[in-house]
């Protein structure tokens, strides 16, 4: 069963246009939904997280939008630049132990090109 | 800067094998964690740990066992490699923190396993 489910599997887009990856979840039960970047022969890295309590996040060119009724959110990738082409996870976990939450549940990921 | 270190990036090994994969950060993060990574199936958690000499079973832990004797260090160990298991593996460790809030992972570079 998956529990995190990522669209598109692969995305083009244009120098400053706006990249978006979507993602959806079915544990109720998660309440921490992070962004890891990865660049080819590296680890993923995180790029931005939201928790449910707001819907909106946002760090320089990155925004998350947070659905809870719907059990979804976005990645948006504004003025998108070709350095910004990587692989993309959403991810989610929830904090079923004292003093931190188990492992992350992944997305299957986004290939991200921006073409110049 | 947080550090987490494989002791392989490349890896091939035999058929009923033992394997040892080691993870080593220098961060003195209680948790730390193992993925594998395949491509179109994104990141599943194989085992993770709380602590020292703790471990948890994730998401896919059969055919794998782990073993945490230093709080630094994190091995997994495949006991009778197959084909199938040829595939990235990621460490990851975190500051547990305080209960209900989340902290980063932080990942390593990955081993790239080949089993023939």
């Amino acid at each position: 069963q998956q529990q995190v489910k990522q669209s598109p599997q692969s995305l083009i887009v244009q120098k400053g246009g706006i990249s978006i990856i979507n993602c959806a979840y079915e544990n109720t039960a998660f309440d921490y939904f992070p962004w890891y970047q990865q660049f080819p022969g590296k680890g993923p890295a995180l790029l931005i997280a939201i928790r449910p309590d707001v819907s909106e996040k946002k760090e320089g060119r990155f925004t998350i939008s947070f659905n809870k009724s719907a059990k979804q959110f976005s990645l948006h990738i504004m003025d998108s630049q070709p350095g910004d082409s990587a692989t993309y996870f959403c991810a989610a976990s929830e904090n079923r132990s004292g003093g931190g939450a188990d492992g992350l549940t992944f997305g299957k990921g986004t290939h991200l090109i921006i073409q110049p | 800067d947080v550090k987490v270190t494989q002791s392989s990036r490349y890896l091939v090994k035999r058929t009923g094998e033992k394997v040892f994969l080691e993870c080593v950060q220098d961060m003195d993060h209680e948790n730390m964690f193992w993925y594998r990574q395949d491509p179109g199936l994104g990141l599943r958690l194989i085992y993770f740990s709380y602590d020292v000499k703790m471990k948890e079973k994730g998401d896919i832990p059969e055919g794998y066992s782990v073993s945490r004797e230093k709080k630094e260090r994190f091995s997994l160990i495949l006991e009778s490699a197959s084909t199938n298991q040829t595939s990235m593996y990621l460490c990851a460790s975190r500051f547990r923190g305080l209960a209900g809030l989340e902290y980063e992972q932080y990942f390593g570079p990955g081993t790239r396993l080949t089993v023939t």
